[in-house]
Parts: C-alpha cells; sequence; structure tokens
C-alpha cells in the first residue's frame, strides 16, 4: 500500500533556514501537502502541490516536488519560534475521489533562540 | 477556518463503557473521517464516510463504529473502550471546491480511558 516516510525531528535556529523533507511511495499521487500541528491543535493545511508542478512558493514557504525520487521538501525562510510545530506530509490520488490521504508520521520542528 | 468542531474536547470513562464521539460541520462537505493520532504512528486513518449513510473502514477500524445518519454529523462510537484506544481523535472534511480534495481538520478530542 502506499507509504509516507518523514524524519521525525529537526532543530534550526532563528531566522536560519529550515528544511523537511518527506519521502512517498505511490507513484499516482496527483496532490501532495503540507499540514501543520502546534500543540494541542489539529492539523492546519499549509500548503499543497499538484504532481504536475516542481516548485511552489507561498511566501516564507517553497514546496520543492521531484516526482522521478518521489520527493517532496518544505523549505521554510527566517525560521521563528513560531514555526515550531509538527510538520505532516501527506498525499492522495484522484483515483478514489480524495477518499484516501496517507500521512506520514511527522516531523517536529523545533526552533532555537 | 473550515466549520468543524468536535465534542467532547475531552473525556475521561473507564475500560469496558461505550463512548461517542461527535463531529459537527457547517460546510456541506461530503466526505468526513475519522483519525486517531498516537505518538510515532501520526495520522491513523479509522473509518470514513462519502455520504449520509454510505461509510467505509479505514486502517484501524477494529473496536470502532461510525454512523451518519446527516450531511453534517460524524458519530464514532467506542462500543467498550479498551486503554489501547487512548489517544487524541481528530474528525476531518473534504469535498470538491477550489483547490480539490484538501482536507480540513476539528480541534481534536482527547480520550483517556483508565
Amino acid at each position: 500500500g502506499e507509504d509516507v516516510e518523514q524524519s521525525l525531528f529537526l532543530s534550526v535556529r532563528e531566522g536560519d533556514s529550515s528544511v523537511i523533507n518527506c519521502t512517498y511511495t505511490d507513484s499516482s499521487s496527483t496532490y501532495l501537502y503540507w499540514y501543520k500541528q502546534e500543540p494541542g491543535a489539529g492539523l492546519q493545511l499549509l500548503t499543497y502541490i499538484f504532481s504536475n508542478m516542481d516548485m511552489k512558493q507561498d511566501q516564507r514557504l517553497t514546496v520543492l516536488l521531484n516526482k522521478k525520487d518521489k520527493h517532496l521538501s518544505l523549505r521554510i525562510a527566517d525560521t521563528q519560534t513560531g514555526d515550531s510545530a509538527i510538520y505532516f506530509c501527506a498525499e492522495t490520488t484522484p483515483d478514489n475521489y480524495g477518499q484516501n490521504f496517507v500521512f506520514g508520521p511527522g516531523t517536529r520542528l523545533s526552533v532555537l533562540p | 477556518d473550515a466549520g468543524i468542531t468536535q465534542s467532547p474536547r475531552h473525556k475521561v470513562t473507564e475500560t469496558g463503557t461505550p463512548v461517542t464521539l461527535r463531529c459537527h460541520q457547517t460546510e456541506n462537505h461530503r466526505y468526513m473521517y475519522w483519525y486517531r493520532q498516537d505518538p510515532g504512528h501520526g495520522l491513523r486513518l479509522i473509518h470514513y464516510s462519502y455520504g449520509v449513510k454510505d461509510t467505509d473502514k479505514g486502517e484501524v477500524s477494529d473496536g470502532y463504529s461510525v454512523s451518519r445518519s446527516k450531511t453534517e454529523d460524524f458519530l464514532l462510537t467506542l462500543e467498550s473502550a479498551t486503554s489501547s484506544q487512548t489517544s487524541v481523535y481528530f474528525c476531518a472534511i473534504s469535498g470538491p471546491g477550489t483547490h480539490h480534495y484538501e482536507q480540513y481538520f476539528g480541534p481534536g478530542t482527547r480520550l483517556t480511558v483508565t
């Protein structure tokens, strides 16, 4: 079945860039997402990318997709303490009308002052 | 924020008791989901619904049942709670829109089974 993998922890200094990586196995994945979860809260959709795109930029966030290697990354520029959270990568395919979202285990980002 | 509420937000119950969690949406979305979140496992799908009275099992459905009698409500029932069902439960919705297949999550219910 489909699988999504992420490293579990990442620490960066405030002001540096953070890069969170994700790999997935389903070659038919069409939509790939990044979610952010702050302590005690639900998941918040940060950004998404369609599989026919290589890159998407949204303010401090840059998403890169390498479809050949099935690798997705999220770069956060000028990382702030408010970016400390768990970041989830997720994918889905349109074949099942969006029924099946597969999530990675989440990467806990710690931003050090 | 998408209009999704979950109730209760916190619950402590004893092993063997039935528990029902409620998810309510105001977005009129077709798809609704129940996930559980546990350390080291990320999010795991319990059940989902693709319409009123239409539901199907997810990855970890054993010990859980669901019902959806109205578009806006999706109920998750633990018939006889066990300690292994201590977790944080999230409801999510998705539907067609400007950006297809985006999922939006509720605030979560923290369930402790003693």
